[in-house]
């Protein structure tokens, strides 16, 4: 069965710092990978999706890239906002007939102003 | 955009009511799913659907079951509810090109 790893589990930087998040996939044969973003109590938001063909996606400030052979992806926060504060996300899919998305526990961030 | 609508925010239900979570999507999504978030233990899926009148058991369905009369709505039900059901639940709908999360309820059974 698939697992997903996200560490460190918290992590906390000073306003303005870039920062990289990581998730780690036992299985490389996925599908995609999606992030997102959770705020205290509330639900899950799409940051970025990565087919498994692609090695990036770029959102504004957020670069997520995808290497699958050695299943990992990275998300890469530049110029860090304390509106960036919220737990982060990753997820893959198994196969385009799979059903299920497997999440790791998520990285919870802090940016200090 | 896109939207996926979880009825309540927050509910709280005493011990061996029945529970009715509900969740709307507007995508025309052929797929829906109910999961549950507990600390420690990341988001674990309950029960999908892939079509009308269709569910599959996720993970963890025990105590639970679905509905799924119209593709627009997917029901989750707890049929007797228990203290170890408190948590915050999270209905997805998508396709190949990701997915959709509502908001979330947290439920607390007392």
């Amino acid at each position: 069965k698939q697992e997903v790893t996200q560490i460190p589990a918290a992590l906390s930087v000073p306003e303005g710092e870039n920062l990289v998040l990581n998730c780690s996939f036992t299985d490389s044969a996925i599908y995609n990978l999606q992030w997102f973003r959770q705020d205290p109590g509330k639900g899950l938001t799409s940051l970025l999706l990565i087919q498994s063909s692609q090695r990036e996606q770029t959102s504004g400030r957020l670069n997520a890239s995808l290497d699958k052979s050695s299943g990992r992806s990275t998300l890469y926060i530049a110029a860090s906002q304390p509106g960036d504060s919220a737990t982060y996300l990753c997820a893959v899919r198994a196969s385009a007939g799979a059903n299920n998305l497997f999440f790791g526990t998520g990285t919870r961030l802090t940016v200090i102003p | 955009d896109v939207k996926v609508t979880q009825s309540s925010r927050y509910l709280v239900k005493r011990t061996g009511e029945k529970v009715f979570l509900e969740c709307v999507q507007d995508m025309d999504h052929e797929n829906m799913f109910w999961y549950r978030q507990d600390p420690g233990l990341g988001l674990r899926l309950i029960y999908f659907s892939y079509d009308v009148k269709m569910k599959e058991k996720g993970d963890i369905p025990e105590g639970y079951s679905v509905s799924r009369e119209k593709k627009e709505r997917f029901s989750l039900i707890l049929e007797s509810a228990s203290t170890n059901q408190t948590s915050m639940y999270l209905c997805a709908s998508g396709r190949i090109y990701g997915y959709t999360f509502g908001s979330g309820t947290r439920l607390t059974v007392v």
